[in-house]
Order: C-alpha cells, then structure tokens, then sequence
C-alpha cells in the first residue's frame, strides 16, 4: 500500500499570503490528522477529520483552518502568514489507533 | 494536564548497548501510547505502541514498559545500532481521542561504532 502522500514538499511564501497544504491517507483510511513541527514547540496537533467533519481542534488561531473531501483526501490552510508559521506541517492517516506520517511540507515564511 | 514529559533530551550510545527513554504523563485518561522514530527530513514513522493493560510490549529490538500506577513508560532499544540514530517521540492519546496524539519533546539518540 502507498504510504500517506502530502504536497508540495517545500513551500516559502511571504508575511500575510495564505497557504494550502494537501495530504492523501492510505487508502481505506478515513481520519487524517494534521500536526506542527517546530524546533521550540515540538509536535502540535492542529485538528482532525473523518467522513468530511472535523472531530478534534487543538489550540491554533482560526486562520488555521482544513477540510476533507469524499475521498479522504484533505486540505490544509493558514491565512494571513506570520513569521512563526515557518514549519514542517504533517499529515497523518489512521484506521483504527496508529497514526501513520507523511513526510510533510516544509513552509519558509519570510 | 495534556503534557508527555520525555527524557533525556540527548542520548549516546556505543554499538550495541541499551538505549532507553522515559516518558511520563498525567492525564488518567490516556489510554494509548505509541513511540516514533523520525529522521532527518523524514516523517515520524510508527515503531511500537501499548496500552495501558499489558506491563510490556516487544517488537525485535524494541520494548515499552509501561507503570500504570507510576504514570510513566519507557522504550528500550536492544543492541543498539548506527542505524538507529534518530530522534524518538513518545506519544499518548485517549479513549475518545486516539487521533489527538499528545508527544513528548523528543529525544535525539546517537549511537556510535
């Protein structure tokens, strides 16, 4: 099985554009959950879906927002780009319990 | 309430040697822990997980042991290898939010010939 794909791989945009990140599960996978990684803050949950809704949010600013579309696939979006945005954004896909990674988009913002 | 803490932060072991890194969280409600490796420009990747109903978990070279009552739980990486370097994330979720993966800061492990 094809592991979880996530596009682009790199990405630097400039202070206050917006952004979208996108991810592809493991196929028969329903729930994709989307994670910061920052040398200061670590691993952070950002929110997850499963069947198109979002079950759980972690403690971010709306201008982070997704969505999940019909076939699992799902979308990320950070509006209005500050300085500490620049990350390695993951996405990852579970059946059951295990999550799965991608290898995720780095974002530069400059 | 939601932290993991982990230690050591670094970690150096000679080839073929125990590697072992702690965990401790606080939350009772947590009832799934997994550990991840991540490498350089790569994605955590999934090694091993255990819940809180078993003592001890072994997959080849790795095995969790989790203290229920200590609230805490450790890997331990046998005959340690160069291959292994890498940093390990141990994790934690709950009954009613298995996808909402708690982590630990990290430990960056060096294992040297």
């Amino acid at each position: 099985k094809a592991g979880v794909t996530q596009t682009p791989r790199y990405l630097i945009k400039t202070r206050g554009q917006q952004v979208t990140l996108s991810c592809s599960p493991i196929s028969g996978h329903r729930s994709v959950s989307w994670y910061q990684q920052t040398p200061g803050q670590g691993l952070q949950f950002l929110f997850e879906y499963f069947s198109e809704t979002q079950r759980n949010k972690g403690n971010f600013p709306g201008r982070f927002s997704g969505r999940q579309f019909s076939n699992s696939r799902s979308e990320m979006n950070v509006s209005t780009l500050e300085l500490g945005d620049s990350a390695l954004y993951l996405c990852a896909s579970s059946l059951s319990s295990a999550q799965y990674f991608g290898p995720g988009t780095r974002l530069l913002v400059l | 309430q939601q932290q993991v803490k982990q230690s050591p932060q670094s970690l150096i072991v000679q080839k073929g040697g125990i590697s072992i890194i702690n965990c401790a969280y606080e939350n009772t409600a947590f009832d799934y822990f997994p550990w991840y490796q991540q490498f350089p420009g790569k994605g955590p990747a999934l090694l091993i997980a255990i819940r809180p109903d078993v003592s001890e978990k072994k997959e080849g070279r790795f095995t969790i042991s989790f203290n229920k009552s200590a609230k805490q739980f450790s890997l331990h990486i046998m005959d340690s290898q160069p291959g292994d370097s890498a940093t390990y994330f141990c994790a934690a979720s709950g009954t009613y939010n298995t996808d909402k993966l708690i982590f630990g800061t990290g430990t960056r492990l060096q294992v040297f010939p």
